[in-house]
């Protein structure tokens, strides 16, 4: 069945740096696209970016756009979050998610998330 | 920027019991809408897709409607299972946005 892991969350400063990774296994991790989603503590639900299933398109979030960088290693079935200028605002659980449909380039809902990694910005 | 707005805020109803969940964009949005269903302490997921679509795995109880900038997700008879959070979303080639979610509890 569908899993996904996120990992690499954790408690950072303002203005510092930290990459997510998130292993996916039980279906062709290269034909569908990946998101990430955000939740801030007791809040609702912020899609952060997308990237395509062949790493072509990415699309971001106006929050996010120009601080973070979504890609993938088809490879090793891994999809990354690259999130540089961390501010307390983007303390949040973040999860990767996978697109409903496969080989579609643009951005589409998502069905099924991993757990969530916790990413805390704090002094 | 397309805001979607969700009424009630919190529902409260009774096992079998029919809930009624409201989303409103503020320009239409065609019909590229969804719902998600977040329990407590776990991860969203996908329930209805573009309005209407159940998306696999979901029971017949989960019915969407709509199109433009009404929609309405309706759970014909709810079980304890089905308290949790729903959001309705938008998309558009470019990124997705949430409403601000309707909680459901079960009495």
């Amino acid at each position: 069945q569908v899993q996904l892991v996120e990992s690499g969350g954790g408690v950072v400063q303002p203005g510092r740096s930290l990459r997510l990774s998130c292993a996916a296994s039980g279906f062709v991790f290269s034909t569908y696209g990946m998101h990430w989603v955000r939740q801030a503590p007791g809040k609702g639900l912020e899609w952060v970016a997308h990237i395509s299933y062949d790493g072509s398109n990415e699309n971001y979030a106006d929050s996010v756009k120009g601080r973070f960088t979504i890609s993938r290693d088809n490879s090793k079935n891994t999809l990354y979050l690259q999130m540089n200028s961390l501010r307390a605002e983007d303390t949040a659980v973040y999860y990767c998610a996978k697109d409903y449909v496969t080989r579609v380039l643009v951005v589409t809902y998502f069905d099924y998330c991993g757990q969530g990694t916790l990413v805390t910005v704090s002094s | 920027e397309n805001v979607l707005t969700q009424s009630p805020a919190t529902l409260s109803l009774s096992p079998g019991e029919r809930a009624t969940l409201s989303c409103r964009a503020s320009q239409s949005v065609r019909s590229y809408l969804a719902w998600y269903q977040q329990r407590p302490g776990q991860a969203p997921r996908l329930l209805i897709y573009d309005a209407y679509n159940r998306a696999t795995g979901i029971p017949g109880r989960f019915s969407g409607s709509g199109s433009g900038t009404d929609f309405t997700l309706t759970i014909s008879r709810l079980e304890p299972e089905d308290s949790a959070v729903y959001y309705c979303q938008q998309r558009n080639n470019w990124g997705l946005t949430f409403g601000g979610g309707t909680k459901v509890e079960i009495k």
